[in-house]
């Protein structure tokens, strides 16, 4: 069964304090794995993508990094602004109507605080 | 570009009442989602479509109807609300499949059924 771990569940920074936040999963042929921000009320904002073991991808003060078990994202001097729960999904499969249709797995998410 | 639009944002229904939740995008996108999304769990899709008047079903679509009939527009319906469909609701569109085009949220509706 697909499956996205996302850990911790929450963490607190003071600011400046760099961290990494830890997505692991374990799906049929990876094709994708996602990351996403979400602030209290809104819906989750897209961040990156990333495809095959190796590849990382940078937005400001993030930085995510992709092995075959495991996705970290990686937060450098962080402001309180990047405050939200960080969210991570895989591409998976689902059969019926369009024969291998491909939907996201998400995980729990991780609370990220970062105070001034 | 308003991007993705849900209506209502808050909802509070009685056991056994009916409601449709609209989903409106301006990006012309093909693929339109819905998901619900619960403390302690991922967000799960309930049913999507892959274009006008094409709808499928997703993890977890018992309880659920929806509906595609304009590109720009996906309802979701509950037929007989029930307490366990309490949840945040939210309707994601792309321009196309996974993994190139990534999905665009919509800020969600809060649904309590009592």
């Amino acid at each position: 069964e697909d499956q996205v771990t996302q850990s911790p569940e929450a963490l607190r920074l003071q600011e400046g304090e760099s961290s990494s936040l830890n997505c692991s999963y374990t799906v049929s042929g990876l094709r994708g794995l996602f990351w996403y921000r979400q602030d209290p009320g809104k819906g989750p904002e897209f961040l990156f993508t990333l495809y095959s073991a190796g590849e990382e991808k940078e937005k400001e003060r993030l930085k995510a990094t992709l092995t075959k078990k495991e996705s970290f994202l990686h937060i450098t001097a962080p402001k309180p602004e990047d405050s939200a729960t960080y969210l991570c999904a895989v591409q998976a499969s689902i059969w019926g109507m369009n024969t291998g249709f491909q939907k996201l797995v998400f995980g729990t998410g991780t609370r990220l605080l970062v105070s001034p | 570009n308003a991007g993705v639009t849900q209506t209502p944002k808050f909802r509070v229904l009685k056991t056994g009442q009916s409601m449709t939740l609209l989903c409106a995008q301006d990006m012309n996108h093909e693929y339109m989602y819905w998901y619900r999304q619960d403390p302690g769990m991922g967000l799960r899709l309930i049913h999507y479509s892959v274009g006008e008047g094409t709808t499928a079903k997703g993890e977890v679509p018992d309880g659920y109807n929806v509906s595609r009939l304009k590109k720009q527009n996906f309802l979701l319906g509950l037929e007989s609300a029930a307490p366990s469909q309490t949840s945040v609701y939210f309707c994601a569109s792309s321009y196309a499949g996974l993994p190139t085009y990534e999905q665009y949220f919509g800020p969600g509706t809060r649904l309590t059924v009592t």
